[in-house]
């Protein structure tokens, strides 16, 4: 079984559209987390949550929205996107007691 | 969280020792040093951990300066599957607000 897995893998949409990207984890940790990478390959936190509650959330414009219905699931929804949303974007999890990040195998997103 | 300076990249002949250096002179006494690789376009995979000991799992040995300013990841025999960009990251290890803040990292390329 995949440890953290995302969906979809690859999301195509046009612009002013509003896209979700789904991410679970079945290792029992209590942090879950998203990164955007973009077309630099710089990766940057966007968002973590700790036992459903929003920790971090690192000056991302509002259209972005989390939400996480349980410890073990993490959504991103993103409303009117833009061009400069493309980026692959990566799930996370931790245990907030320490010990590495588990992350997921990403989700393209390429708006056009 | 420190901040970590590496070479931007590296060459290492395959079966041979790669050597990745990491410099935090900054790091407090709290924090922790990771490395992490990110191969390709895949998500980023823990390598190793350590606070001051040097530390080997079945990966890598992390090799940590006494004064901890300064770091080695060492892969005893890389492949060229270990073609990656690898990344030294320092962060306090456990809190929920505690979070992984990537650099530009190494880009390693392992050669035939």
């Amino acid at each position: 079984d995949t440890a953290v897995s995302q969906t979809p893998k690859y999301l195509v949409t046009q612009m002013g559209n509003d896209k979700s990207i789904k991410c679970e984890q079945n290792l029992g940790h209590d942090t879950m987390y998203w990164y955007k990478q973009d077309s630099k390959k710089f990766l940057k936190i966007m968002f973590s949550y700790n036992n459903k509650e929003l920790i971090i959330n690192e000056t991302v414009p509002n259209r972005f929205s989390p939400k996480s219905p349980d410890k073990a699931h993490l959504n991103l929804h993103i409303n009117s996107l833009e061009l400069g949303d493309s980026a692959v974007y990566f799930c996370a999890s931790s245990q907030s007691s320490g010990g590495g990040y588990t992350f997921g195998s990403g989700t393209r997103l390429t708006v056009v | 969280d420190a901040k970590t300076t590496q070479p931007p990249s590296m060459d290492c002949a395959e079966g041979r020792a790669a050597n990745l250096p990491c410099n935090h002179s900054t790091i407090s006494g709290n924090e922790y040093v990771y490395w992490y690789r990110q191969i390709h376009s895949q998500g980023p995979q823990y390598i190793i951990h350590g606070l001051k000991n040097n530390e080997t799992n079945e990966m890598a040995s992390l090799i940590i300066t006494e004064d901890r300013k300064s770091s080695t990841l060492i892969l005893p025999h890389a492949t060229l599957r270990d073609t990656a960009v690898y990344y030294c990251i320092v962060r306090v290890v456990a809190g929920t607000a505690s979070k992984l803040t990537f650099g530009t990292g190494t880009r390693l390329q392992v050669t035939l």
